[in-house]
């Protein structure tokens, strides 16, 4: 595709459950990032890939969040036991490099009710 | 951490006046974005800049390392500019590549 695609658009779901949400980064992209976006606020860093590895996962909350690109390519944010503050548009972006300029995503807008 | 301030948060404007929105950092970057958000969350970068100045089209980016500041200009302002517009810095280090976002500044553009 000619940019990022982020799947699903809208996620609503229940206090505890589980979620996945997709990323799809620019054919040959390196480097693939997470971000979050509370209401009102500038995103904020969670996790940050290059190729295969989670080069930097500082940003992310606590250990209910997890991120996977096994294979270099299609990232997926896994939310477990999902919480109201979870709530959130979460963003992806990804570049050519880490120093290059970042495409980003539509998002995917979680409400956790 | 890198503290991003913007400025201001809302700006109303007609359509034709010339804006400017300010952000500062508080600590030495490899690079600054700008980039703008419209509603439904689509962000697009506009210009990533390390030193001196950036235009494309109405577009104009400044940056003053020594001062942690940068502006963006937009020229003959549009309704279609309304948007938040965001900066976000890349740094400390030249090996960093996360990006410390502000809160965004809200632009109105009346016809």
């Amino acid at each position: 595709g000619a940019g990022v695609s982020q799947t699903p658009s809208n996620k609503v779901t229940e206090k505890g459950k589980y979620v996945e949400l997709r990323c799809d980064p620019i054919s040959g992209h390196t480097a693939l990032y997470w971000y979050r976006q509370s209401l009102g606020q500038g995103p904020e860093f969670l996790i940050y890939f290059q190729g295969t590895g989670a080069a930097d996962d500082s940003g992310l909350p606590n250990d209910r969040f997890f991120a996977v690109r096994p294979e270099g390519s299609v990232s997926t944010l896994k939310i477990q036991r999902t919480e109201r503050g979870d709530s959130a548009v979460y963003l992806c972006a990804s570049s050519f490099g880490g120093q290059e300029t970042q495409y980003f995503g539509p998002g995917t807008r979680l409400l956790v009710l | 951490k890198n503290e991003v301030e913007q400025s201001p948060q809302n700006l109303t404007a007609q359509e034709g006046e010339f804006i400017t929105i300010n952000c500062s950092y508080s600590v030495g970057i490899s690079a600054l974005h700008w980039l703008q958000q419209h509603p439904g969350g689509g962000i697009v970068s506009l210009f990533m800049l390390s030193s001196g100045k950036k235009k494309h089209g109405r577009l104009i980016a400044t940056i003053n390392i020594q001062e942690k500041h940068s502006s963006l200009h937009i020229t003959a302002s549009h309704p279609r500019d309304s948007a938040v517009y965001i900066c976000a810095v890349k740094g400390p280090g030249a090996g960093s590549y996360q990006l410390t976002f502000g809160k965004g500044t809200k632009l109105s553009v009346i016809p």
